[in-house]
């Protein structure tokens, strides 16, 4: 069965620091997809990442970087730099193909709070 | 170019009522996600829509709760006599198929929320 594990409820740190995301997944397909989304304080959730189970290419993009390890299954986020606009919850998401109808669900993580201080 | 429309923003309700909950997906996209997020929790997998069809609703409550996604119209999320516990943001997400396969950049884009207060 598909699952996704956030192990830090909350984390905070000073304006400035760098911090890492944990996330570690579990899936029984070999084809699966990886998410991060940002769920900022007005609620909605923005996405930011999406990985392919088939491309462990680590991604940077500007002050977010994501390493993606299948060897112990995870994908983790760095924060470098943190600034006060971080601060949201951010969730890990995973994606594989349901056998039965074909289609794909989307197992989420319970989340990681980020508080950034200034 | 609207995004994922959910309302209402916040719904109030008193024990034994019905809530119904709407989603109207992005435009061109037939698959709709509904979740549920306690306070301090994560989101919770409820149910799984194409247009007219439950493709999955594992995560659905037995009792009470239903979903629809009509050929025309928005997605329906409906809780009948909402218990003090139902209380949580609802959020549906949309993507245009079911899949995230490698040819494509699939991902799921979320609604704002619908916050269902039960007194």
């Amino acid at each position: 069965a598909q699952k996704v594990t956030q192990a830090q409820t909350e984390i905070s740190v000073v304006e400035k620091e760098d911090v890492t995301l944990d996330c570690v997944y579990e899936t029984r397909d070999t084809t699966y997809y990886l998410f991060w989304y940002k769920q900022p304080p007005s609620g909605e959730l923005v996405f930011l990442i999406r990985r392919n189970s088939f491309d462990e290419q680590n991604e940077i993009s500007g002050r977010y970087s994501w390493n993606f390890q299948k060897s112990t299954s995870s994908f983790n986020f760095t924060i470098t730099a943190s600034q006060v606009v971080d601060s949201a919850v951010y969730f890990c998401a995973l994606s594989e193909a349901q056998t039965t109808s074909g289609t794909y669900k989307y197992i989420f993580g319970t989340g990681t709070r980020l508080k950034v201080l200034a | 170019n609207a995004g994922v429309m959910q309302n209402p923003r916040h719904l109030v309700r008193r024990r034994g009522q019905e809530a119904r909950l709407r989603c109207s997906p992005m435009k061109g996209h037939s698959h709709v996600y509904w979740y549920r997020q306690l306070p301090e929790e994560g989101l919770k997998f409820m149910v799984y829509l194409q247009k007219e069809n439950i493709i999955d609703e594992s995560g659905m409550p037995k009792e009470r709760f239903s979903a629809e996604f009509p050929k025309e119209g928005p997605s329906i999320l409906r809780i009948q006599q909402v218990v003090r516990g139902d209380s949580a943001a609802y959020f549906c997400a949309s993507s245009s198929r079911g899949g995230v396969g490698p040819a494509s950049n699939e991902k799921l884009f979320f609604g704002s929320g619908t916050q269902l207060s039960v007194l």
